[in-house]
């Protein structure tokens, strides 16, 4: 079993759906938890990160953990074409280092 | 704020021979992380610097492999003799956290390719 597991996709939702990225981890000492995006040929940029159980909002970006079920979302509202990218769930562990998924691709189509 | 620069963007090196790839972090960021991302593949860690010092390296792949960072400002990851599994993107991360969430700032990454 991967440490971290992404849904590999592609996933394509139109302009304006919300787009949902799942991700699960092993680790059940992980401490906090990232949303990074990546363009094609570009670095890593972080979307948001999480470490409290439930919900957290930042603009049309919401992070949902669950650590009950070592699980950890992101939902993108009001999709647009630049959100096309590939989105990568990482997990800190115990020895602040950070382990990432495959990456999820999403295309947002226009 | 200048941000992780990573130098060269992309290295082309026949196998057998050395590359050296050079990262300078955030200013003031005294944690430096070194990952891999092998074609296909997530990206792995390497190893962690807290300053000058290596935190750990235990994704380093085999001796082949060897990374500094004097002085506790950019490093450098040499990779001697390259094998043709060494081909990946090479990116270099730093933080300043010393507690709370680990929020790293990645650079553009070194391309390497071995032939």
């Amino acid at each position: 079993q991967k440490e971290v597991e992404q849904n590999s996709g592609p996933l394509s939702v139109p302009e304006g759906a919300i787009a949902s990225l799942n991700c699960t981890y092993s680790d059940r000492g992980s401490q906090s938890f990232f949303w990074y995006r990546q363009y094609s040929g570009k670095s890593p940029e972080l979307i948001m990160f999480i470490y409290s159980n439930g919900d957290k909002e930042d603009g049309r970006f919401t992070a949902q953990l669950n650590k009950a079920s070592q699980y950890v979302s992101l939902l993108i509202r009001d999709s647009q074409p630049s959100d096309s990218a590939t989105y990568l769930c990482a997990v800190e562990g115990s020895a602040r280092q950070l382990t990432f998924g495959s990456g999820t691709q999403l295309t947002v189509l226009p | 704020e200048a941000g992780v620069t990573q130098f060269p963007s992309h290295s082309v090196i026949e196998k057998g021979q050395t590359v050296t790839l050079r990262c300078d972090p955030i200013s003031g960021h005294d944690n430096l992380y070194w990952y891999r991302r092998v074609m296909g593949k997530e990206i792995k860690f390497l190893l962690h610097f807290v300053k000058e010092s290596k935190q750990d390296e235990s994704g380093m792949p085999n001796n082949r492999f060897l990374a500094e960072r004097t002085g506790g400002t950019y490093s450098t990851l040499k990779v001697q003799p390259a094998e043709l599994e060494d081909s990946g993107v090479y990116f270099c991360a730093s933080s300043q956290a010393r507690s709370g969430a680990n929020v790293l700032t990645f650079g553009a990454g070194s391309r390497l390719t071995v032939l």
